[in-house]
This record gives C-alpha cells, structure tokens and sequence, in this order.
C-alpha cells in the first residue's frame, strides 16, 4: 500500500520549452506532498511543499515563476518547469505523507538541451 | 537548525561486516527519523525509522540507535551484504513544522564481496 507513481520517469526537452512531471497517489489521498530535487551525488534538496487546494509553500531560493506546482486533487500533484534551461536538468522526485510515513516517486530525470 | 548533518560520505565495508553511519540534527522539535536507502535512477525507500520515545530500533538486519541528549542517530546494517552497496540517506522532519522532511548529504556504501 501508500504508492506514489511519477511520470515520466525520464524527459528531454529543448531550452526554453516547458516540462510537466505528474505525481499520483494511487490507494491513498494525499494531502500533502512534496517536491524535491537531486543533483549527481548530492541530497535530495526540498523545493516546495503542495497542499491540495491552496498555493504551494516554496522554499527560500527556488522560483516559484519557474517551478509551477498545481495540485488539484488529493490524488495528484503536478510540478511544471517552465522555460527549461540547462541548469534545471536534474533528477526531480515527489513525496506524500501516507499513513506509515513518507512515500516517494521514482523520480524524474529532466535533461534540457 | 534546519539541518541534518550526515558522516561518513562514503563507506567500504567488507561482506559480513558493520556497516555505521552517523547523522546529527540541532532542531528540538524534531520528533521523526528515518533512513532510506536509493540505488542510481530510484527514488528513496524507507529502511527503517525511529520516535524520539525509544533508544533503539531493529528490523531485520538494521538497527536504528538514538541518543535525543546529544541529538544523534546512527544507522547499523548488521551482516553487510554486495546487495545493500546503495546510498543512504538520514532525514528528519517535525510534525509541527507542516512535516517537510530534511534529508542528511548522504553516505555511498559499497559492500566489497
């Protein structure tokens, strides 16, 4: 149980195109869920928390203009990075707080070109 | 204080053997910490994780060890095995503080057979 699916797994996408990363809860409502990002051989860095139905909370230093999180439901979460640059490409993964603890995606790999 | 701060950042152990890994937080509030395990391309996966009501916690061959007066935590992995070369992760989070979850630097583990 308390699964998080993430789609796609992997994206390519030009500079300056916009790239959409979906989360769902697939037997479970989730609330909350949070977005984190990975850079080779580092940490999962928190980008932003996302509560259904109100504004997301962004953490001190990351865009909220680049990284749009929309989460419309308890049972998706979406994280958009709009007008992708290289610098953004990096391994994007999501969480929710099911009933035993956190779950999380299997992330995604953004690479922009 | 939001910190958690991970030791070592990478660890060989030979199979059979302990493998240890420390992490330290500043922030009282704290009152949830798990480890997780991510292999390359993955999202993390719990391991195992502890209260600040109880000192030590075993699942398996992992063992959890908390000392809230010097605010630390270790993880041991009794009985290394090839399988369990990954990388792990620390993290904390305070059920107060709208449950983000804090994540140490991380420490590579190889398990040489």
């Amino acid at each position: 149980g308390a699964v998080v699916s993430q789609h796609p797994s992997w994206v390519i996408c030009k500079s300056g195109t916009s790239v959409k990363i979906e989360c769902r809860s697939l037997d479970f409502q989730a609330t909350t869920m949070f977005w984190y990002r990975q850079f080779p051989k580092q940490s999962l860095m928190l980008m932003a928390t996302s509560n259904e139905g109100s504004k997301a909370t962004y953490e001190q230093g990351v865009e909220k203009d680049k990284f749009l999180i929309n989460h419309a439901s308890l049972t998706l979460s979406t994280l958009t990075v709009t007008s992708a640059h290289p610098e953004d490409s990096s391994f994007y993964i999501c969480s929710a707080i099911a009933n035993y603890g956190y779950t999380f995606g299997s992330g995604t790999r953004l690479t922009v070109v | 204080q939001q910190q958690v701060k991970q030791s070592p950042q990478s660890l060989i152990v030979q199979k059979g053997g302990i493998s240890i890994i420390n992490c330290a937080y500043e922030n009282t509030a704290f009152d949830y910490f798990p480890w997780y395990q991510q292999f390359p391309g993955k999202g993390p996966a719990l391991l195992i994780a502890i209260r600040p009501d109880v000192s030590e916690k075993k699942e398996g061959r992992f063992t959890i060890s908390f000392n809230k007066s010097a605010k630390q935590f270790s993880l041991h992995i009794m009985d290394s095995q090839p399988g369990d070369s990954a990388t792990y992760f620390c993290a904390a989070s305070s059920s107060s503080n709208t449950g983000k979850l804090i994540f140490g630097q991380g420490t590579t583990l190889q398990v040489k057979p």
